[in-house]
């Protein structure tokens, strides 16, 4: 069974730095794309990022571009999104997914003073 | 970026009655390999979005017959067959082709 499990997620002031992680299981990781995707109630569902099965090509949104970074640990069968500058827009549940199939349950960041 | 359109935003259907629901593409979704990159999930409350239909018209593992999808280039429905209490939840297409990948908004579907 498919298993992507998020966490990382919290309360962080505006220009603050959080890292969110997500660990996979079921499935053989480093042969997958990887992709983090948020939600908020007011602009829905938003792709934030895409990373290749080697990690050698990855792909932002533009609202993240520059300061977030996706990675994996193929090792370790793990995501990862590392996030700077971090906005009150920002503030959004993160999925972590093996799309367009398998999604996680998510992690909440919340991004206010 | 891609827009993706969707209608209606919000539906209620008798139990047992059919019920669609459409995706326009602001560009084709149709890439060189043949392939359709258009999607369709449903988001029960609490839930991550749930794959029902991937490429168009293929019914993900598990996803009752009752629901299809069809279409091509920038048009596309989901249909419902009969609608079950269960089905009740947020509707979204969404478009891999290229990033961005977008995303409908949604359309709440409820029973009356």
């Amino acid at each position: 069974e498919v298993q992507l499990v998020e966490s990382g997620g919290g309360l962080v002031q505006p220009g603050g730095s959080l890292r969110l992680s997500c660990a996979a299981s079921g499935f053989t990781f480093k042969n997958y794309a990887m992709t983090w995707v948020r939600q908020t109630p007011g602009k829905g569902l938003e792709w934030v990022s895409s990373i290749d099965e080697s990690g050698g090509l990855t792909y932002y949104a533009d609202s993240v571009k520059g300061r977030f970074t996706i990675s994996r640990d193929n090792s370790e069968n793990t995501l990862y999104l590392q996030m700077n500058s971090l906005r009150a827009e920002d503030t959004a549940l993160y999925y972590c997914a093996n799309a367009p199939a398998y999604w996680g349950q998510g992690t909440l960041v919340t991004v206010s003073s | 970026d891609i827009v993706m359109t969707q209608t209606p935003l919000s539906l209620s259907v008798t139990p047992g009655q059919p019920a669609s629901i459409s995706c326009k593409s602001s560009q084709s979704l149709l890439y060189s390999d043949g392939k359709t990159y258009l999607y369709w999930y449903l988001q029960k409350a609490g839930q991550p979005p749930q794959l029902l239909i991937y490429e168009a018209s293929n019914r993900f593992s598990g996803v009752p017959d009752r629901f299809s999808g069809s279409g091509s280039g920038t048009d596309f429905t989901l249909k419902l067959s009969r609608v079950e209490a269960e089905d009740v939840g947020l509707y979204y297409c969404m478009q891999r082709l290229q990033p961005p990948w977008t995303f409908g908004q949604g359309t709440k579907v409820e029973i009356k």
